[in-house]
């Protein structure tokens, strides 16, 4: 199956500092992007949907000035969280997809706000 | 909004036994996806389903696309301890850029 490789796997970060991620596809050019989010013994929670040079599109209740994606190109797509707060720790999780079909996921990166 | 329901919400079992998950959805879907997750990593694509009433293995995995485009099944025979983890069902209607509706999860643990 195709490649996503998301990094960092884990950050620590100080509360009030800014976090960037990334993921890349490796060997493919993704139409589409997305980002989750994942709290502990729950399912995946989408965040926002990234298509490459345009707006992310932010699901309900995600905070767009907070939760920067950044989608420059068809491999390549950044979300920053801004300003952390402990509350922001979590897993975070990308994907890209191939055509809107199936989607292949990041190996998530963990962020501790301490 | 769409929402799935996914059961059992965990599941214990011996090695050696088969194993039954499913997913029903409020709504249809024109793609139905099952998703495994090990503890820290992200979901990885076990079998994807296109057409309803299509069935597909992978191995010693099976799922089916339901009929009526609104329920999906998975199922493991022979389970080995490798299959401990959390199997995810994931819906797509198609007209949304292809983002993914998640089930709540089935978490399996298998017993030696």
């Amino acid at each position: 199956g195709a490649v996503v490789s998301q990094h960092p796997s884990r950050v620590i970060c100080k509360s009030g500092t800014s976090v960037k991620i990334e993921c890349r596809s490796l060997d493919f050019q993704a139409t589409t992007m997305f980002w989750y989010r994942q709290f502990p013994k729950q399912s995946l929670m989408l965040m926002a949907t990234s298509n490459e040079g345009s707006k992310a599109t932010y699901e309900q209740g995600v905070e767009k000035d907070k939760f920067l994606i950044n989608h420059a190109s068809l491999t390549l797509s950044t979300l920053t969280v801004t300003s952390a707060h402990p509350e922001d720790s979590s897993f975070y999780i990308c994907s890209a997809n191939i055509d809107y079909t199936e989607a292949f996921f990041g190996q998530g990166t963990r962020l501790t706000v301490v | 909004g769409q929402q799935l329901n996914q059961s059992p919400q965990s599941m214990f079992i011996q090695e050696g036994e088969d194993v039954s998950m499913n997913c029903t959805s409020s709504s249809i879907f024109n793609t139905w996806l099952w998703y495994k997750q090990d503890p820290g990593e992200g979901p990885v694509l076990l079998i994807a389903l296109y057409k309803a009433g299509e069935l597909t293995s992978n191995g010693r995995l099976t799922a089916q696309f339901g009929i009526t485009r609104k329920d999906s099944f998975l199922n493991i025979s022979a389970s080995i301890p490798s299959d401990v983890g959390i199997y995810f069902c994931a819906g797509q209607s198609g007209g949304s850029q292809g983002n993914l509706i998640f089930g709540k999860g089935t978490k399996l643990s298998v017993k030696p």
